[in-house]
């Protein structure tokens, strides 16, 4: 079982509002990922870290911004959101024995009107 | 480019039949894992099973078990037993060593009939 939580569970917003999507393991995983995912729809990477200071963008453009100040931390922010950034935001988490494999939060689902 | 390749967008299958889901792939890569995650409604993307792409020998996990072919790069994922609770999106994936990816097919969502 996977230690990787992710607040809020469901967040609905209004337009240009600034928004973060927290995201947590305790299982000192160095490497860290962000997906985006469209309901019942495939994975977008779009952001990911090796360790702290680390932070890549992913496959997918995305005007979100992430930071890794800490291990455990792996937040993501949007300025200011819009419409278009409805979606669910899934972090993964992964350690340097596990074999590649990637362990998933429960995901935020956000709505912004 | 790797890419992964799901053929199924949705299945219905029967409680208690077999069903097999498809996957291709096609990666440069000389070593890597490929995954099954299974992500039921509205709830948490898990892992169902791995395979070391280096091993010959399927990987099995209880009800689930895939069928690697390394010269065809297919992995196909097998329930036996169906149960309610495999309802699901199923995503197959392959691990890209040189960057730390993931690459994901499009999902295949899986029904089991009562």
């Amino acid at each position: 079982e996977a230690d990787i939580y992710q607040t809020p569970r469901y967040l609905v917003i209004g337009t240009g509002k600034k928004i973060t999507l927290e995201c947590s393991q305790t299982m000192g995983h160095d490497k860290m990922y962000w997906y985006q995912q469209d309901p019942g729809m495939e994975l977008h990477l779009i952001h990911y870290s090796y360790g702290v200071n680390s932070t890549e963008k992913g496959d997918l453009s995305s005007e979100s911004t992430v930071s890794r100040i800490r291990t455990e931390h792996f937040p993501l922010t949007l300025e200011s959101a819009r419409p278009s950034h409805t979606s669910q935001y899934l972090c993964a988490s992964r350690g340097r024995l596990d074999l590649d494999t990637q362990y998933f939060g429960p995901g935020t689902r956000l709505t912004v009107l | 480019a790797q890419t992964v390749t799901q053929s199924q967008p949705e299945m219905s299958v029967q409680e208690a039949e077999t069903v097999t889901l498809s996957c291709t792939y096609d990666t440069s890569e000389s070593n890597y894992y490929l995954f099954w995650y299974k992500q039921p409604p509205s709830r948490q993307m898990i892992l169902v099973i791995r395979q070391e792409a280096y091993k010959q020998q399927n990987a099995t996990e209880n009800r689930f078990s895939v069928n690697f072919q390394k010269a065809a790069k297919s992995f196909s994922l097998k329930i036996s037993d169906s149960q309610l609770g495999d309802t699901a999106m199923y995503f197959c994936a392959c691990s890209m060593n040189r960057d730390d990816k993931i690459i994901f097919g499009k999902g295949t969502r899986l029904h089991i009939l009562p």
